[in-house]
């Protein structure tokens, strides 16, 4: 298994506080990501990162923030939870090869619940 | 139209029985292709790539019609243990980003 960590794993705040989940990774990867996964709507990408510094929004980046200062570490901020805001974040890592594929790999989920 | 779209199922099989999903996409420049495997309460993992050529891994079988635009994911002889949720992935020329399907759930009974 890929070697990706994400932290809390579970969380249970009240609406208008300031929440940060962590994903870590030994792999080196370039490619980091972070998405949301709700019923009805399958995985969708919040943020993404292809470099320290380097990010970039997804389909659904309102109300969430991301920062990478290292390679192995990407932090996803939620600066006000929202009720809306409650779901499994998934962060995933990924490092294209020549062949030009792009293979995610999957850290194991941080369950949010948004009171 | 959704950018890449499942039947939700599920598709209810028993145990030695051969079952089809399929995953259609709307975008022709689509490049990579991927199944996932994803198990209750647990995350996505990597199942198999999808090759133009088709590719085989054990009872798994993985194709890709261009022209239609949708991939396939064959399971032979299925498992209890094949019960889960099967993801769909596709990807852009020039785009390092996935597009999920919403999964297609398989419960395999004895």
């Amino acid at each position: 298994d890929a070697g990706i960590t994400q932290s809390p794993r579970h969380k249970v705040t009240e609406t208008g506080t300031p929440v940060t989940l962590r994903c870590h990774q030994t792999e080196n990867h370039r490619y980091m990501y972070w998405y949301r996964q709700d019923p009805g709507h399958g995985l969708r990408l919040i943020h993404y990162s292809y470099g320290v510094k380097d990010t970039d929004k997804g389909e659904v980046s309102d109300g969430y923030s991301v920062s990478r200062s290292k390679t192995e570490d990407f932090l996803l901020t939620l600066e006000s939870a929202t009720s809306s805001q409650t779901s499994v974040y998934f962060c995933a890592i990924s490092e294209k090869t020549s062949g030009g594929n792009n293979e995610q790999f999957f850290g194991p989920g941080t369950r949010l619940t948004v009171l | 139209r959704k950018e890449v779209e499942q039947d939700p199922g599920p598709f209810n099989v028993p145990e030695g029985a051969t079952v089809a999903f399929n995953c259609t996409y709307s975008n022709s420049a689509s490049q990579s292709f991927f199944w996932y495997r994803q198990d209750c309460r647990k995350e996505p993992k990597l199942l198999m790539s999808v090759y133009s050529s088709g590719n085989e891994d054990g009872r798994f079988t993985a194709q890709l019609n261009r022209a239609s635009q949708y991939i396939s994911l064959l399971i032979r002889d299925s498992k209890l243990s094949d019960s889960a949720t099967y993801l769909c992935a596709v990807s852009f020329v020039g785009f390092q980003k996935l597009v999920f399907g919403t999964g297609t759930r398989l419960l395999v009974s004895p």
